[in-house]
């Protein structure tokens, strides 16, 4: 089994849908992200958690939110949906410490917005 | 704000071949990460670069940093099939814990 978990790892939804993307965690690490990947832009932080009552904006936060239900578990949802939210999403896990900033992440939620 | 670019943002090279990915980073940043995506996956750490002249190798890769010229060099030695994929570098800024701006990315394309 993977060690950091997406689901779901495809979604098809209309505009106006109200989707939850959900990430679990067996690597008992603190941190966790929430980047979207779209084709030339590499990788964009949406959200992040540094703990379960830490959580931050990142570069593209706007039509997103997330919750930190645990420390293993960091949803990202998107309460309307819009065509240009069609992305990859990923979701990433860290380390505390300068030394152990390495993300790792999971498989990908793939989101199409019709 | 960091920003980090990469070139060539398309790569295509014959077997045996050899090349180099820059990555080139706008602010200070004391580590530079590379990853590599195979299509349709995600995200696999390569190598993490934590000070200034750090050189890391495996197999056919190999990452140096530079920190004083805000550039990291990805070198494929002899480049084989199995090495086709995107390939992205992150860094982060000085004091920004572990905040990564990634480059967006070289997809890498060896033909036989």
């Amino acid at each position: 089994d993977a060690d950091v978990t997406q689901t779901p790892r495809n979604r098809i939804t209309k505009t106006g849908k109200r989707i939850m993307l959900e990430c679990s965690q067996t690597k008992g690490h603190d941190r966790m992200y929430w980047y979207r990947q779209d084709p030339g832009l590499g990788l964009r932080l949406i959200y992040y958690s540094f703990d379960v009552k830490d959580i931050n904006k990142g570069e593209i936060s706007d039509g997103y939110s997330v919750s930190r239900q645990a420390q293993a578990k960091f949803s990202l949802s998107l309460e309307s949906a819009i065509p240009n939210q069609t992305a990859l999403y990923f979701c990433a896990t860290s380390l505390l410490g300068r030394d152990a900033g390495e993300l790792f992440f999971g498989e990908g939620s793939r989101l199409t917005v019709l | 704000e960091l920003k980090v670019e990469q070139n060539p943002l398309f790569l295509s090279m014959q077997e045996g071949k050899n090349y180099t990915i820059y990555c080139n980073y706008s602010t200070t940043s004391d580590r530079l990460y590379w990853y590599r995506q195979d299509p349709g996956k995600s995200l696999e750490s390569l190598f993490v670069l934590l000070s200034n002249g750090a050189v890391k190798q495996e197999g056919r890769l190999m990452a140096s940093l530079d920190t004083k010229a805000r550039l990291s060099t990805l070198h494929i030695t002899a480049a084989v099939h199995d090495l086709s994929a995107t390939y992205f570098c992150a860094g982060g800024p000085t004091g920004a814990g572990n905040m990564l701006t990634f480059g967006g990315g070289t997809r890498l394309m060896v033909k036989p």
